[in-house]
């Protein structure tokens, strides 16, 4: 099983819905989840980061957490065609040093 | 303006031969990482350092070697001992709330 998981995608989506992006891990004491956002042949940007079980809301993203069911997500509202990318899911692994383990991302398309 | 800088952006490298990737912040990060990203692939952790003249092994650190002497600098060094190089290669720093990342360095064995 992969340390952190994400459906590849391609996730189409129509300009102006909700985008919904999903991440599962493995590890029961990563404590930070990170969704950085990577357009084509360029490096990753941070867009949210959550530490607590709950959702987390900055502009038109809101990101979930829910630490009993392992599961991170991200949602982007109103999408746009500028938000097509890949977008990584990272957690920290055990063992300090805050080191990332990322999973392979998922492709999101939106299509005006 | 605070950030990351990786360079070469292109890099050409020849069949047995050891380059080295350049990677300066100036963000005042203590930690710093190298990821290798393959086609389609997420990013997989090379080498990685919390303080300087103190770096640990990733997951991938066959064929590879880093040095920290300075808190700004963390160069990556691909040997001749890495059988699969060609990769787009990623320097980040982090305080802890996520982590910045270069623009990346694209190596192709030629």
């Amino acid at each position: 099983q992969k340390e952190v998981e994400q459906n590849s995608g391609p996730l189409s989506v129509p300009e102006g819905a909700i985008a919904s992006l999903n991440c599962t891990y493995s590890d029961r004491g990563s404590q930070s989840f990170f969704w950085y956002r990577q357009y084509s042949g360029k490096s990753p940007e941070l867009i949210m980061f959550i530490y607590s079980n709950g959702d987390k809301e900055d502009g038109r993203f809101t990101a979930q957490l829910n630490k009993a069911s392992q599961y991170v997500s991200l949602l982007i509202r109103d999408s746009q065609p500028s938000d097509s990318a890949t977008y990584l899911c990272a957690v920290t692994g055990a063992g300090g040093y805050n080191k990332l383990i990322f999973g392979a991302g998922t492709r999101l398309a939106v299509h005006p | 303006d605070g950030g990351i800088t990786q360079s070469p952006k292109y890099l050409f490298r020849k069949e047995g031969q050891n380059v080295t990737l350049s990677c300066e912040q100036n963000l005042n990060h203590d930690a710093m990482y190298w990821y290798r990203q393959d086609p389609g692939q997420g990013l997989r952790l090379i080498y990685y350092s919390q303080i300087v003249n103190d770096f640990q092994k990733g997951d991938i650190a066959e064929g590879y070697s880093v040095s920290r002497e300075k808190k700004e600098s963390f160069p990556l060094t691909v040997t001749s001992a890495q059988k699969n190089p060609t990769a787009f290669y990623l320097c980040a720093s982090s305080t802890g709330q996520g982590s910045t990342f270069g623009s990346g360095t694209r190596l192709t064995v030629v």
